[in-house]
């Protein structure tokens, strides 16, 4: 059973930078899949962020591809987040999951398994 | 990028059919059959139902469905069940290595 959890500060300050990392746990990241990470405003649905395949190769969602870097460290077994110039509009429960694509061409499949989602607030 | 339309609520009464629906563009929806539907249930991790318009991975219960024409997709929950309510989001690729939810449905067993 793949599991995965996010880790990182749950507070960040305004114009900062937040930084998350995803911890996968019974299942090699580098033996292929797509990464992502979704977060969650309160009240609000469910927003893409980014994925990563096990190369590095990233996506990202446009409106936040200036501010957006995932990366991946195959030999610790996790891949990161960072979202630079925060704003209260980031705070938001965010997830880590694995999307079931496995080809060399991004084709989402779904995310089939998530981490249980960190609360991370932007406030001074 | 906007945002999939989903309608805020769907309600049924249990053993009921339900159709909830997903609709975006002819870049995205209906662009691709990349659609994926989720549940999530409050303070739980959400749950993937459908992918790919309308497999089922495995252990989904198979009243869950999916479906598309043109730009629309639809999840029909068939002989709704109370442990059904929950929150449901579609998903589409939307090309251009892009990925756009919907805004999500509130689904309510009366």
């Amino acid at each position: 059973q793949v599991q995965l959890q996010e880790s990182g500060p749950g507070l960040v300050k305004p114009s900062e930078t937040l930084s998350l990392t995803c911890t996968v746990s019974d299942y090699s990241i580098s033996s292929g899949y797509y990464w992502g990470w979704i977060r969650q405003p309160p009240g609000k649905g469910l927003e893409w962020i980014g994925s990563i395949y096990r190369s590095g190769t990233t996506f990202y969602k446009p409106s936040l591809k200036s501010r957006v870097t995932i990366s991946v460290d195959t030999s610790k077994n996790h891949f990161s987040l960072t979202l630079s110039s925060v704003t209260a509009a980031d705070t938001a429960v965010y997830y880590c999951a694995r999307d079931q694509d496995s080809g060399t061409s991004y084709r989402p499949k779904g995310f089939d398994y998530w981490g249980q989602g960190t609360l991370v607030t932007v406030s001074s | 990028q906007s945002a999939l339309t989903q309608p805020p609520s769907a309600s049924g009464s249990p053993g009921q059919p339900v159709t909830i629906s997903c609709t975006g563009t002819s870049s995205d929806v209906g662009g691709y059959n990349y659609v994926s539907w989720y549940q999530h249930h409050p303070g739980k991790v959400p749950k993937l139902m459908i992918y790919e318009v309308s497999k089922r991975p495995s252990g989904v219960p198979d009243r869950f469905s999916g479906s598309k024409s043109g730009n629309t997709a639809s999840l029909t929950v068939s002989g709704l069940q109370a442990e059904d309510e929950a929150d449901y989001y579609c998903s589409s690729y939307a090309g251009n290595n892009n990925l756009v939810f919907g805004g999500g449905t509130k689904l309510t067993v009366l």
